[in-house]
């Protein structure tokens, strides 16, 4: 079945340094979106990439989805405590009942 | 309502009980999903909804759990004989349709005892 890699597992960075986590599947994906899970909270959406090398800017967040619309990554720059928290990608199957899928999700730990 | 409503927020039971688990989804969202997060882990996905087609059912565990969507609006997820490893928060999502964001609930962390 299709499925949706992650790396790193998991991520402590000072404040200040930058943070990218990967994210890969196994097909080709419809569109991709990110979520943030703060600890003890749910999943929040972040954003959606939909185009084949799409680049999406959120402040100090940029988002970037491949070419083959098989992979994604998130880059924070100069990162800040509020910035802690889990980071999944995910999104619909493109056969069957296109079901959404998440990554294994990033775990970002930021010391101040 | 304005957002993805699940209750209860906790529940505790002893092992071999049933529960319920409930989801009210954003009014007009046709998809709607369950999924289990057990602590520092992912999202498992359990059971998905779309319209009035046939459920997702491929990430049910076992045959102990079982969830209706009634009316295209609500859902329940009932798990028989509860287990220990059963406990795990889980999560309710809708999306207006499967191509969309999904807008999460805040979990219903159950703990078998």
């Amino acid at each position: 079945g299709q499925q949706v890699m992650q790396i790193p597992q998991y991520q402590h960075v000072q404040e200040g340094e930058d943070f990218t986590t990967y994210c890969n599947s196994s097909t080709t994906l419809s569109n991709i979106q990110w979520y943030k899970q703060r600890p003890g909270g749910h999943p929040v959406f972040l954003i959606q990439l939909v185009k084949s090398g799409e680049v999406k800017k959120q402040k100090r967040l940029t988002f970037q989805f491949g070419e083959a619309k098989k992979n994604s990554s998130l880059h924070i720059t100069a990162t800040q405590t509020t910035d802690v928290g889990t980071y999944f990608c995910g999104g619909p199957t493109t056969s069957g009942t296109y079901k959404y899928i998440f990554g294994t999700g990033t775990r970002l730990k930021v010391l101040a | 309502g304005a957002g993805v409503s699940q209750s209860p927020s906790n529940k505790v039971t002893e092992k071999g009980k049933d529960v319920e688990l409930r989801c009210d989804p954003i009014s007009g969202h046709t998809a709607l999903y369950w999924y289990r997060q057990s602590l520092g882990q992912g999202l498992e996905f359990l059971i998905y909804f779309q319209g009035n087609s046939a459920p997702d059912k491929s990430g049910l565990p076992s045959d102990r759990f079982s969830a209706e969507r009634t009316g295209g609006s609500v859902s329940t997820l009932t798990i028989q004989r509860t287990q220990q490893e059963d406990s795990a928060v889980y999560l309710c999502a809708s999306t207006p349709d499967h191509l969309n964001a999904a807008f999460f609930g805040q979990g219903t962390r159950l703990t078998v005892v």
